[in-house]
């Protein structure tokens, strides 16, 4: 059974910091996985998909990268910003599961000015 | 072209009620899938609706049922409501197994 796991579960920075949010999974036999943001009471935003057989997606301040053999993703954020606050959630699709989503629980991020 | 949209955003209801949750897709896409969101929880899977069949569950009792129509859009409907159904109501439009999009969603508070 696919578990993922997110640390740190919150994560305070100043303004300006480079920061990375850890995703980890217990099955590499993965479709993809996508990062979303998710601003309090609101649905989710996909922020960046990484298919299987690539190893990072860029867009802007931030980056993903994915290493299926660990069971690992991470999401770099680039000189932070009041307005990245919100809870960060990473989502796994699997081959044999149709185009169900498997989440991990999410790091909510805070960035003070 | 609109996103995802879902209605109604807020819903109210008492234990034993029943509630019906629907769902349009993003424009072109033919997938729906429905997610459940505890307070400070992942969204958790429902059920994903293609060809107007049910294609994939995840483990929800059979009181949570599901139906897409023709024009792919969707509906969720919950009977014999428990305290433990509150949570946010998220539906999810894909073409095939790519990129995701997510709805608003609906808050449910049962009472």
């Amino acid at each position: 059974k696919q578990e993922v796991t997110q640390i740190p579960a919150a994560l305070s920075v100043p303004e300006g910091e480079n920061l990375v949010l850890n995703c980890s999974f217990t099955d590499s036999a993965i479709y993809n996985l996508q990062w979303f943001r998710q601003d309090p009471g609101k649905g989710l935003t996909s922020l960046l998909l990484i298919q299987s057989s690539q190893r990072e997606q860029t867009s802007g301040r931030l980056n993903a990268s994915l290493d299926k053999s660990s069971g690992r993703s991470t999401l770099y954020i680039a000189a932070s910003q009041p307005g990245d606050s919100a809870t960060y959630l990473c989502a796994v699709c699997h081959y044999n599961q149709g185009g169900k989503l498997i989440f991990g629980q999410g790091t909510e991020l805070s960035v003070k000015p | 072209d609109a996103g995802v949209t879902q209605s109604p955003t807020h819903l109210i209801k008492t234990r034993g009620q029943q509630v019906t949750l629907r769902c349009s897709p993003k424009s072109g896409h033919d997938t729906v899938s429905w997610y459940q969101q505890a307070l400070g929880q992942g969204p958790q899977f429902i059920f994903q609706y293609y060809e107007e069949e049910e294609r994939q569950r995840g483990n929800f009792p059979d009181r949570f049922s599901g139906h897409q129509f023709p024009n792919y859009s969707s509906e969720l409907n919950v009977n014999a409501l428990l305290l433990g159904d509150s949570a946010l109501y998220l539906c999810a439009s894909s073409w095939n197994y790519e990129t995701q999009y997510f709805g608003p969603g609906t808050r449910l508070l049962v009472l």
